[in-house]
């Protein structure tokens, strides 16, 4: 169980075009879901934390109008990086945490990952 | 100060080692502690959560000072299969439940 899945799992695009990925809990619904990023040999950087049926809470620095985040129900998160650029090149990964377990166990689930390269 | 700070890899082992890694966090009133691993170009994957009272799982050892505000996770007799990049992770604010990594230490195990 508690499995969570990104598509796509890798995407090349050019400069300006907008890119949309998605994030969704397999067997279980996921109240919240966090999005982070990840470039080349550092560590993940929590981008912005998305709860069903709200506005989606981001960290300082990161742009929200650049970064849509979707969250319409509790299996199914979606990012659009809109006009990315060279520099949005990196690993984005989803993690959701269980509505039913997280009381109990204070765990995220993390996605596979789409690795995205901006030409 | 970061808020989680690892020790700076690489850790190059033989086969067989015990090897130590380290962790301090800022906050401290964090809950909920964490070792992740991750292996190159994929996502991490939990390895063990952290509790106060020390815990254990085969081969790897967890502990928590919240005096300190330390972590440390211990692998005892290596494998080939323990190379990766382990990750201190924490909940420095646990109304928001989001993640903080630590940079992560990268390990190899070498026969």
């Amino acid at each position: 169980g508690a499995v969570v899945s990104q598509h796509p799992s890798r995407v090349i695009c050019k400069s300006g075009t907008s890119v949309k990925i998605e994030c969704r809990s397999l067997d279980f619904q996921a109240t919240t879901m966090f999005w982070y990023r990840q470039f080349p040999k550092k560590s993940l950087m929590l981008m912005a934390t998305s709860n069903e049926g709200s506005k989606a809470t981001y960290e300082q620095g990161v742009e929200k109008d650049k970064f849509l985040i979707n969250h319409a129900s509790l299996t199914l998160s979606t990012l659009t990086v809109t006009s990315a650029h060279p520099e949005d090149s990196s690993f984005y990964i989803c993690s959701a945490d269980n509505r039913w377990t997280r009381v109990f166990r204070d765990e995220q689930f993390f996605g596979p990952g789409t690795r995205l390269t901006v030409l | 100060r970061k808020e989680v700070e690892q020790d700076p890899g690489p850790f190059n082992v033989p086969e067989g080692a015990t090897v130590a890694f380290n962790c301090t966090y800022s906050n401290s009133a964090s809950q909920s502690f964490f070792w992740y691993r991750q292996d190159c170009r994929k996502e991490p994957k939990l390895l063990m959560s952290v509790y106060s009272s020390g815990n254990e799982d085969g081969r790897f050892t967890a502990q928590l000072n919240r005096a300190s505000q330390y972590i440390s996770l211990l692998i005892r007799d290596s494998k080939l299969s323990d190379s990766a990049t382990y990750l201190c992770v924490v909940n420095l604010d646990t109304g928001r439940r989001a993640l903080t990594f630590g940079s992560g230490t990268r390990l190899q195990v070498q026969p």
